[in-house]
């Protein structure tokens, strides 16, 4: 099972160069969730769309603009990218429904720089 | 979702229990208490998660103490390969409308390096 599937791994862009980070899951889940992690932090969610045509704002939405393509698609994208965007940037997927349910699967990450 | 304090960094004997604590003091009684760790720059993996009573499942168990303010995850025979960054998080399970999403408040966790 391929899971959760980011492309590019690697970017390098030049301040203000456009780009578009794509994941894809084939677990059929309805949640997907886009984090940024910075060297030595915890993840911060950007966005996130609870389910097909749904999306929101997370905790550090500037900068970005997101599309929710269909059920397995879910895209991040930098309209003009800065230095303070270099990043590894995670997406994940969760079902959605029930009462106990959360747990999120990720994927390896994308690692972009921003000279 | 309710703040959740670890250690910074923790050491074990490969073979050995880990155990790694986390408080969160301001649970609320719907939160859930949710444990993931991340193994170098790779994706954070699920390990497990409760609400009130203990868990284990094939990787870990979840000690969470009566009072919910504080809990436990334990590695019961850790090896180098459970070197990594160990979160814990408390939150909510299911988002509005009954619609479950997992918006995770990932903190600084804990480094549990393993040696031999």
């Amino acid at each position: 099972n391929a899971g959760v599937t980011q492309t590019p791994k690697f970017q390098v862009l030049k301040t203000g160069q456009s780009m578009t980070l794509q994941c894809a899951q084939d677990m059929n889940h309805n949640s997907m969730y886009w984090y940024r992690q910075d060297p030595g932090m915890g993840l911060r969610l950007i966005y996130y769309s609870a389910s097909e045509g749904t999306t929101d704002k997370g905790e550090v939405p500037n900068g970005y603009n997101v599309s929710r393509l269909n059920k397995r698609e879910f895209s991040l994208r930098l309209e003009s990218a800065a230095p303070s965007q270099t990043s590894v940037y995670f997406c994940a997927s969760s079902r959605a429904g029930g009462s106990n349910t959360g747990e999120l699967f990720f994927g390896e990450g994308s690692r972009l720089t921003v000279l | 979702d309710a703040k959740t304090t670890q250690p910074p960094s923790m050491d074990c004997a490969e073979g050995r229990a880990a155990n790694l604590p986390c408080n969160h003091s301001t649970i609320s009684g719907n939160e859930y208490v949710y444990w993931y760790r991340q193994i170098h720059s790779q994706g954070p993996q699920y390990i497990i998660h409760g609400l009130k009573n203990n868990e284990t499942n094939e990787m870990a168990s979840l000690i969470i103490t009566e009072d919910r303010k504080s809990s436990t995850l334990i590695l019961p025979h850790a090896t180098l390969r459970d070197t990594a960054v160990y979160y814990c998080i408390v939150r909510f399970p299911s988002g509005a409308g009954g619609t479950s999403y997992g918006k995770l408040t990932f903190g600084q966790g804990t480094i549990l390096t393993v040696h031999p």
